[in-house]
């Protein structure tokens, strides 16, 4: 499988601040896809990252919040605007590869904010 | 909207005893896949199941998808403390589709 690598591992941030968070696949990927996650919980999708288009987000999440890029096959970016303490969480990404059912996952991004 | 419900949610058990997690859905699914993640880490592909009736077996683990391709579940035979962690299980409608998440079981295993 591919190896993903997420960058910063963590933070802590003030609110009101924006954090860009980066996703490395190691791979040209077919499917890109960030995700949400309190800690010991389930995972909540926030977007699929379409490459060379807008992202394609889920029910409660919009770009203006949380805008994505993906300028290549390997590589996405999220970005958490204006954070609030609610903002706190793990950020995760993750991808498929060709037409594969399965799903890898980052080691993830611990995001706190202050 | 496809839901996952999974079950139990919390899970604390001795070492050497068995168990199994249940993922149930009304609405059928193409594939069927299983993680476990660990504190500080990203979840962990376990096993993909895409056949009604399929069982997969991983060492102690036994991974079964339903004949319906609704419910699926994971055995864990004599447990060890190693296998404490997050386990989710995960559907997808369709191959390269984004994932509907149970929500998820916390095990622990005490030596």
């Amino acid at each position: 499988s591919a190896v993903i690598s997420q960058k910063p591992s963590r933070d802590i941030c003030q609110r009101g601040t924006s954090l860009t968070i980066q996703c490395q696949v190691d791979s040209q990927v077919t499917m890109m896809f960030w995700y949400r996650q309190q800690p010991g919980q389930s995972l909540t999708l926030i977007a699929t990252a379409n490459q060379g288009s807008e992202a394609t987000y889920e029910s409660g999440f919009v770009i203006d919040k949380f805008p994505i890029s993906r300028p290549n096959l390997t590589f996405s970016t999220l970005t958490v605007s204006n954070m609030s303490p609610e903002d706190s969480s793990i950020y995760l990404c993750s991808m498929i590869a060709g037409s594969s059912y399965e799903q890898y996952f980052g080691p993830g991004t611990r995001l706190t904010v202050t | 909207t496809q839901l996952l419900e999974q079950s139990p949610q919390f899970l604390s058990i001795q070492e050497g005893e068995n168990l199994t997690v249940y993922c149930n859905s009304s609405s059928v699914f193409s594939s069927l896949q299983w993680y476990r993640q660990e504190p500080g880490e990203g979840p962990v592909l376990l096993v993909t199941v895409v056949t009604g009736g399929e069982v997969k077996k991983l060492k102690r683990l036994t991974f079964q998808f339903g004949d319906a391709r609704k419910d699926s579940s994971l055995h864990i035979t004599a447990a060890q403390p190693g296998d404490t962690g997050l386990y989710l299980c995960a559907g997808a409608e369709t191959s390269g589709s984004r994932l509907t998440f149970g929500e998820g079981t916390q095990l622990t295993v005490n030596p």
